[in-house]
């Protein structure tokens, strides 16, 4: 069973920081997802990312990943206040998506 | 931008009772989903489905639950006989392909059982 662990559950950061969200899995994946989630809303999409070692970036997001160390980082770069949200990875082996526990972010002034 | 469009928003229904919830992807769009949120906990995975049959499907995904394309725009998901614990939120995803596509989510349906 794909046990896909988030780290940490919450952060609280200053505007201007930056900081690293990651995202465990336990068996081989064929891609991973990150996703964001306001309060009450829907998910957006944010990064899809499919082979050892790639790396995108949006904004003040940059998601990598390590397949070998099944690894998977959201850095946060000179956090915003409107950066605040929940994050999810999603992991997706043999065609089922297996989520995180989420990480609640909130960037304070 | 095209949208993931669901209805209804918001369901309350009595516990036994059977749940329709429709989801009109986006138009060029070949992959649907269906996942779920209770409330405050993460989203698990329902089920995927593509040309008209499904792909994958979760363990959550026992015979009270069934998916169709009726009439060629329509997904839905049908919940026979809801228990207590259906109730969550209900999103749907659409995406263009399968793999290193993007997966758009509809606005979600709140399903709450009484």
């Amino acid at each position: 069973e794909l046990k896909v662990e988030q780290n940490p559950l919450f952060l609280s950061m200053q505007e201007g920081k930056n900081y690293t969200i990651y995202c465990n899995y336990s068996t081989t994946s064929d891609r991973l997802y990150w996703y964001r989630q306001d309060p009450g809303k829907s998910l957006e999409s944010l990064f899809v990312l499919l082979s050892n070692g790639a790396v995108k970036q949006e904004g003040r997001l940059m998601a990598s990943l390590d397949t070998k160390a099944r690894l998977s980082t959201l850095h946060i770069t000179a956090a915003v206040h409107d950066l605040s949200a929940t994050y999810f990875c999603a992991v997706v082996s043999a065609g089922k998506s297996t989520f995180g526990d989420g990480t609640t972010l909130t960037v304070k002034p | 931008e095209p949208e993931v469009t669901q209805t209804p928003s918001h369901q309350v229904t009595q516990m036994g009772q059977e749940v329709i919830l429709r989801c009109v992807p986006i138009s060029n769009h070949l992959y649907f989903y269906w996942y779920r949120q209770i409330l405050g906990q993460k989203v698990e995975f329902l089920v995927s489905f593509y040309n008209n049959e499904i792909s994958e499907k979760s363990e959550i995904f026992d015979d009270q639950f069934s998916v169709e394309r009726p009439d060629g725009s329509n997904f839905t998901l049908k919940i026979r006989s809801t228990k207590l614990e259906d109730s969550a939120m209900y999103f749907c995803a659409t995406s263009k392909g399968f793999s290193g596509n993007t997966i758009y989510f509809g606005e979600g349906s709140w399903l709450t059982v009484v």
